[in-house]
Order: C-alpha cells, then sequence, then structure tokens
C-alpha cells in the first residue's frame, strides 16, 4: 500500500465548474501538506501549504486538511482552461526530510 | 525574480554516454534535491544536499552521482545512462529540511538513444 494514494482521474470539466481533488494517506505523523501544480513537460509549482488540520483559501482556490480522516482536498472554484495540469498532492512530518507525493491527477477544464 | 533555474531544458544522449544536468538557485536556500520523475508517476527522490552535507537514498542506482561545489550550483551526473533513465529531472530547494516547502525548477527531459 502507497503511504500517499491520489484520485487517478483523468478528469474533464467544463468552464466555471468546480474542480474536487483528494488524497489519502496512510503515515499519521505528516503535519504540513501541499499541492503542486504541473503543466506538461513542466516542474511543480507549489499552489497550497498547510499545517495540521483545517481550511485555507486562496483565490480560487482552497485546501483541507482532515487529520482525523487522514484526508486532504483540494477545491477550484470557477475553473478556467489554464487551470488544465497535473496536480500532485504532497505532504511531509517534522521529522523527516522527505516529503510523500501522491501520482497527480490530470484535470482538463473544456472552453 | 528569486528562482530555481535548470539546464538545459531537454537532453538527448546515446546510451552509455555520460551526462550532466545542472541547478542553480538564487533563493539562497540550504537544502537542494535531484528527483525523478516518470510519466504519468510521482516524483521520486534521489539524493539531496544539506548546506555541504550530502545525502543519498538508499534505493538510488550507483550510476547517479551528485556535486554541490556551492551554495547556488547543484550537479546531476548520470555515468552511463540506460534506456530506463530516460525521465523528467526536477531540482527542488527549501530553505531547511524539515516541516519546508520545496520550490521546483521546471526540470530537464532527458531522452536515452
Amino acid at each position: 500500500q502507497k503511504e500517499v494514494e491520489q484520485d487517478p482521474g483523468p478528469l474533464s470539466v467544463p468552464e466555471g465548474a468546480i474542480v474536487s481533488l483528494n488524497c489519502t494517506y496512510s503515515n499519521s505523523a505528516f503535519q504540513y501538506f501541499m499541492w503542486y501544480r504541473q503543466y506538461s513537460r513542466k516542474g511543480p509549482e507549489l499552489l497550497m501549504y498547510t499545517y495540521s488540520s483545517g481550511n485555507k483559501e486562496d483565490g480560487r482556490f482552497t485546501a483541507q486538511v482532515d487529520k482525523s480522516s487522514k484526508y486532504i482536498s483540494l477545491f477550484i472554484r470557477d475553473s478556467q482552461p489554464s487551470d488544465s495540469a497535473t496536480y500532485l498532492c504532497a505532504m511531509g512530518s517534522s521529522n523527516d526530510y522527505k516529503l510523500s507525493f501522491g501520482a497527480g491527477t490530470t484535470v482538463t477544464v473544456r472552453a | 525574480d528569486a528562482m530555481v533555474i535548470q539546464n538545459p531544458r531537454y537532453q538527448v544522449t546515446q546510451f552509455g554516454k555520460p551526462v550532466t544536468l545542472s541547478c542553480s538557485q538564487t533563493l539562497n536556500h540550504n537544502v537542494m534535491y535531484w528527483y525523478q520523475q516518470k510519466s504519468s508517476q510521482a516524483p521520486k527522490l534521489l539524493f539531496h544536499y544539506y548546506d555541504k552535507d550530502f545525502n543519498n537514498e538508499a534505493d538510488t542506482p550507483d550510476n547517479f552521482q551528485s556535486r554541490r561545489p556551492n551554495t547556488s550550483f547543484c550537479f546531476l551526473d548520470i555515468r552511463s545512462p540506460g534506456l530506463g533513465d530516460a525521465a523528467m529531472y526536477l531540482c527542488a530547494t527549501s530553505r531547511e529540511k524539515y516541516q519546508e516547502t520545496q520550490y521546483f525548477g521546471p526540470g530537464t527531459r532527458l531522452l536515452v538513444l
């Protein structure tokens, strides 16, 4: 069993829809959580960083962390064609330098 | 703008011919990482430097080496590339080792013929 499982997708949504992306994890030591956006043939770009449980909002993006369920989500409101990319979740703990990544969910927003 | 830069963006090499990929950063971060990412897979950590302290992941093949001559630069050397080494190679940095965001460069796509 992988340490981080991410919904595999792909997802195809119409412009303006809400996109919901999810990851589950097994390591209860994870304390900080990130979402990266990766355009085709480019490096991952940090979207959201959250420490511990709770919600964080940044513009059209909302990250949720539920440590009791070991579940994190990223919501994209009013999705745009420019949001078409692969989204990677990543997480880490205070005593380990390594991040654990999900395999990514590819999202296509149709104009 | 502070950033992580990788060169070249695309590299074609022949089977068994050594290749070097480079990474530089203007963030003045202490830690630099090299990842390998294959299609539709999560990035896989190869090694990292904390300042001059080199740390190799246990499952990183001996074929892969790294150098960090100064804070700003880090190199990935692949001594004898095989077909299975074709991948995207990502450099990342973080300010410190723990509880820190990692910032990625644009990657170098390596093709082995």
